[in-house]
Formats: C-alpha cells, sequence, structure tokens
C-alpha cells in the first residue's frame, strides 16, 4: 500500500461546478498535510495547507481534513479552465520528509 | 517566486557517466530537498538536507550522492548514470520554525535529465 493514495483522473468537471479531489494516507501520525497544484512542464506550488480537522477555506478552494478516516480532500468551487492542472496531495509522516501522491489530473471543460 | 535556481535546466548524459545536478537558494532556508518525478510514481524523495554537512536518504537514494558546503548551495551526483536514472530532478526549500512540524515546500524550475 503506497504511503498516500489519489485517482490519477483525469477528473473532468464543466466550467463553474466544483472540482472534488481525494487523498488517503496510511500513517495514522501524520500531522501536516498539502495541497500542490502542477501545471504540465512547471513546477509544483503550494495552494492549501491544513494541520487540524475540518475545513479550511482559502478563497474558492477548501480543504477538508479527517484524521479518524486518513482522509483528505481539496475543493474547488466555481471551477475555471485555469484551474486545469495536475493536484498532488502531500502527507508528512515523518518531519521534514514529505511524502507526495503521484497526483490527479484535473481538467475543466469550458 | 522563491529564489531558487537549479541547474542545469535540461542534461542528456551517456550511460555509466556520472553526472551532478546543482541547486542554488538564496532566500536562507534551512532545509533542501532534491526529488525526482516521473510518471506513475508521482514525486520522490531522493535525499534532503537540514543544514550545512547535514544530509539524510529519502525513499530513492540508491545511485545517488548529495553535498551541502554552504546554506544555498545542494548538490545531486548520480555517480554513474543508468536509464533508470531519466527523470524530471526538483529541487525544494523550506525553512520551518518548529522541526517537529512542517511548513510548505517551495521547488525550483526543474531539470529534465536524459541518460542514453
Amino acid at each position: 500500500q503506497k504511503e498516500v493514495e489519489q485517482n490519477s483522473g483525469p477528473l473532468s468537471v464543466p466550467e463553474g461546478a466544483i472540482a472534488s479531489l481525494n487523498c488517503t494516507y496510511s500513517d495514522r501520525g501524520s500531522q501536516s498535510f498539502f495541497w500542490y497544484r502542477q501545471y504540465s512542464g512547471k513546477s509544483p506550488e503550494l495552494i492549501m495547507s491544513i494541520y487540524s480537522n475540518g475545513d479550511k477555506e482559502d478563497g474558492r478552494f477548501t480543504a477538508q481534513l479527517n484524521k479518524a478516516s486518513q482522509y483528505v480532500s481539496l475543493l474547488i468551487r466555481d471551477s475555471q479552465p485555469s484551474d486545469s492542472a495536475t493536484y498532488l496531495c502531500a502527507v508528512n509522516p515523518i518531519y521534514q520528509k514529505v511524502t507526495f501522491g503521484i497526483g490527479t489530473k484535473l481538467q475543466v471543460i469550458p | 517566486d522563491a529564489g531558487i535556481t537549479q541547474s542545469p535546466r535540461h542534461k542528456v548524459t551517456e550511460t555509466g557517466t556520472p553526472v551532478t545536478l546543482r541547486c542554488h537558494q538564496t532566500e536562507n532556508h534551512r532545509y533542501m530537498y532534491w526529488y525526482r518525478q516521473d510518471p506513475g510514481h508521482g514525486l520522490r524523495l531522493i535525499h534532503y538536507s537540514y543544514g550545512v554537512k547535514d544530509t539524510d536518504k529519502g525513499e530513492v537514494s540508491d545511485g545517488y550522492s548529495v553535498s551541502r558546503s554552504k546554506t544555498e548551495d545542494f548538490l545531486l551526483t548520480l555517480e554513474s548514470a543508468t536509464s533508470s536514472q531519466t527523470s524530471v530532478y526538483f529541487c525544494a526549500i523550506s525553512d520551518p520554525t518548529d522541526p517537529r512540524a512542517n511548513t510548505e515546500a517551495f521547488f525550483g524550475q526543474g531539470t529534465r535529465l536524459t541518460v542514453v
């Protein structure tokens, strides 16, 4: 079992819809959780971090964490074609050694 | 953008030759990382450094070595390049205020390495 699991996609959503990206992790001791966005041919950039159970909102993005279920999600409201990218879930089971999922490719259809 | 520069950006090398990739930062961040990114595997940690001359292995360290003689530079060396090391290599930096926690990492532009 991989430490961080993501569906590679592609996940296709129409413009204006909510995109829901999901991630599960195996190490119950993990404390920090991140979502990175990576455009094709570019480097990853952080869009959300979350450290405690519940929801964290930043603009159109909401990160959700459920440690009991070992589940992290990212919701993108009012999806735009510019949101089309690969979204990487990252977890740190051991401090300072972040583990990434393979990423989910999101396609927003105009 | 965080001040991270990777060099070279692209390289083609022959099997069996040594290759060194350089990561240079101007942010004075304590932690530096080398990742490789491959289709179907995502980003995998090769080595990381938590200070000058302080390094540790990641999950895919075989065939790679690193050195950090200055805060700003972190070198990744492929001792004898193989075709399986064809990949995109990313350097990243972070600067946690609490070593037990984690803060966001900032990534360099990447180096595309092809071993023929």
